[in-house]
């Protein structure tokens, strides 16, 4: 059973250009969600897709857009990119379920640097 | 805004030391997970505390939610070089994970 697969691996861009990463959510799950972590830090969620839906957003701007198909895999576009965009990005899958959250399963990550 | 404070930054320690790590919020959560992460890969969920009060070990783990459910706290015992990685409170909002600021932990032979 494959977990949660992110491509690609690592990426390198210039400013003003424009990224798409994805996502193939594990098995069985519904819902994806993603995280900007720079260097150091905890990663902040940036949004999250539900049923081909952004359920949720974190405070990022509009330059940060998403997709979630019909299989529930997902991708993260990134707009007019910034020097500040540089960091590690991370898809979580879960499954959805009444009463609770479920637990969310963390791919390894994309490695973006803008320079 | 909805912040999750870690404490210490950063710790290194030798093989068989004790330590505990701090996660403190203004803010309640119905739930808080701890993850440990390691580079090149994603955060892994160690344990998820749900009771004010709560304890819960994971073999020489022991994770405490706070009575108030704002704060919570990673202890481990003996220290292993295994142990090495950064440590990442995060408390559960409306399905979202609001993660700390981490702490990196270095175990020396």
């Amino acid at each position: 059973d494959a977990g949660v697969t992110q491509s690609p691996t690592h990426l390198i861009k210039t400013r003003g250009q424009q990224v798409t990463l994805r996502c193939s959510p594990k098995s069985g799950h519904d819902t994806v969600s993603w995280y900007q972590q720079a260097l150091g830090q905890g990663p902040q969620f940036i949004f999250q897709y539900y049923e081909e839906e952004e359920r949720q957003r974190g405070n990022f701007p509009d330059r940060f857009s998403g997709h979630q198909f019909p299989n529930y895999s997902s991708e993260l576009n990134v707009n007019a990119l910034l020097l500040g965009d540089s960091a590690l990005y991370l898809c979580a899958s879960s499954l959805v379920w009444s009463g609770g959250a479920s637990e969310q399963f963390f791919g390894p990550g994309t490695r973006l640097t803008v320079l | 805004t909805q912040l999750l404070e870690q404490s210490p930054q950063f710790l290194s320690i030798q093989e068989g030391e004790n330590l505990t790590v701090y996660c403190n919020s203004s803010s309640v959560f119905s739930s808080l997970q701890w993850y440990r992460q390691e580079p090149g890969e994603g955060p892994v969920l160690l344990v998820t505390v749900v009771t004010g009060g709560e304890v819960k070990k994971l073999k020489r783990l022991t994770f405490q939610f706070g009575d108030a459910r704002k704060d919570s706290s990673l202890h481990i015992t003996a220290a292993q070089t295994g142990d090495t990685g950064l440590y990442l409170c995060a408390g559960l909002s409306t399905d979202k994970l609001i993660f700390g600021t981490g702490t990196r932990l270095q175990v020396f032979p």
